[in-house]
């Protein structure tokens, strides 16, 4: 099994909603990544687990917040976002953080804050 | 800091040959990664370098020059499914991640 697996495909949520986005992945991975990629641009780290311990915030606003429940999960939590908050969300994973370990991605997650 | 350049667009015909150049000037060197990304999907894990030379996977070769912060990727017998993003990624010095370029928007035509 080497997929990343993301819930759900398409969110639309209002600026005062709360909403979660969900990462999943059974290749024994122990690194995890959340990007946030905007049309036409490359992703852009948001944030890095190592073995369930938070390695990098890429000063992300406190608006969004990771959760890491598992090795197997990985959770982004959304709360007072705004409309340029709209992009897709990829979560990834890898073997390990450090040298070379290829990171495959998930179909990711449209997010529209309206 | 992190610079990565890549060409915006390349136009190519079916069964040609592309190559797509990428350019760095990074803090530190821990490999240059190729992905691939057609529209509305996540990317797909393409090539890794980290030695110079040329490194082959069937129609895709990719090649690095670390003294000259220089790749390129290089795709034969293009095929309409080709048409895609191709993103150049830099791994800089430690456990530090990676850091994608803009982007190459490639369109295969017949």
């Amino acid at each position: 099994d080497t997929e990343v697996t993301q819930t759900p495909k398409h969110l639309v949520m209002g600026m005062t909603n709360k909403k979660s986005l969900k990462c999943e992945q059974h290749m024994g991975h122990r690194a995890m990544y959340w990007y946030k990629q905007k049309a036409k641009k490359p992703p852009e780290l948001m944030f890095v687990y190592s073995y369930e311990k938070l390695s990098i915030n890429e000063s992300v606003p406190s608006r969004f917040s990771p959760e890491c429940p598992n090795s197997s999960l990985l959770n982004l939590h959304l709360h007072a976002l705004q409309p340029e908050d709209s992009a897709l969300y990829l979560c990834a994973s890898s073997q390990a953080q450090g040298a070379f370990h290829e990171q495959y991605f998930g179909p990711g997650t449209r997010l529209t804050v309206t | 800091g992190q610079n990565i350049d890549q060409p915006t667009e390349m136009t190519a015909t079916e069964g040609a040959i592309v190559q797509i150049n990428c350019t760095y000037q990074t803090s530190g060197f821990n490999g240059l990664f190729w992905y691939q990304q057609h529209a509305g999907e996540a990317p797909t894990f393409l090539s890794y370098n980290v030695l110079d030379g040329l490194e082959e996977k069937g129609r895709f070769s990719s090649f690095l020059s670390r003294s000259k912060g220089y790749s390129y990727l290089l795709l034969k017998e293009l095929q309409m499914k080709d048409s895609a993003s191709y993103l150049c990624a830099v791994r800089g010095s430690g456990y530090s991640t990676l850091t994608f370029g803009k982007g190459t928007m490639l369109l295969v035509s017949p």
